[in-house]
């Protein structure tokens, strides 16, 4: 089967830098990306690693490890409109069809 | 450009009711998807068209849920009869299509659906 892991929350200041974790097990994968998701909004793409390493856009930034079934989204210099819910996806074979996690929940404090 | 589209916005019925969801997407996209997602759940893939082909639809309830995109543009996706657990909200999302790359998706506003 495919099941991804991440936190289901994670509090944060204002200001600082927050990581959020994504475990993964699936029968085929070409990458994994994230979405954020604000209240009663739509996704929106944040970022995708097909490649291990580290990618990097703005202030946020990703990581994947394809041997540990790993990634990681960093958010820096946190902002309160940061506050959202944030999806790791997998995207396997069968035209990159994309598996969501459950979502992390997002709360900024000032 | 424009965004994926949707309608209706709301929509609230009767177990054993059916009801129809519209999408438009992207002008050009010729990937689009139908999500369901539950109140604190991630998005669940319902079925990914490619053109008016379908790619996957392994988690479709096909008992109850049927979805078209015919011409390859516009898609509906039909309940019929509907449950108390269909309750979410569906969203519909394109994608650009490239062979052997990742494309990002695209997400309309979704369709809340609640039923009684």
């Amino acid at each position: 089967g495919q099941s991804l892991e991440q936190p289901s929350e994670v509090t944060a200041v204002e200001g600082a830098i927050v990581q959020i974790n994504c475990t993964y097990q699936t029968s085929g994968f070409y990458g994994l990306s994230w979405y954020q998701q604000h209240d009663g909004g739509a996704p929106t793409f944040l970022s995708y690693n097909a490649l291990d390493g580290l990618e990097e856009t703005g202030r946020f930034s990703s990581f994947l490890s394809r041997s540990d079934s790993y990634g990681y989204l960093l958010l820096q210099e946190l902002q309160m409109k940061d506050s959202a819910s944030y999806f790791c996806a997998v995207a396997g074979t069968g035209g990159f069809k994309t598996i969501f996690g459950a979502g992390t929940r997002l709360f900024v404090k000032a | 450009e424009a965004g994926v589209a949707q309608s209706p916005r709301y929509k609230i019925i009767e177990k054993r009711q059916s009801v129809a969801f519209w999408c438009n997407p992207i002008s050009g996209h010729a990937t689009l998807y139908w999500y369901q997602q539950i109140l604190g759940q991630g998005p669940k893939l319902l079925i990914q068209f490619q053109n008016n082909g379908v790619v996957d639809d392994s988690q479709l309830p096909k008992d109850r849920f049927s979805a078209e995109r015919l011409k390859g543009v516009d898609s509906t996706l039909k309940i019929q009869p509907a449950k108390l657990e269909d309750s979410a909200v569906y969203l519909c999302a394109s994608s650009v299509t490239s062979l052997g790359v990742y494309n990002e998706q695209f997400f309309g506003p979704g369709t809340r659906l609640t039923v009684l």
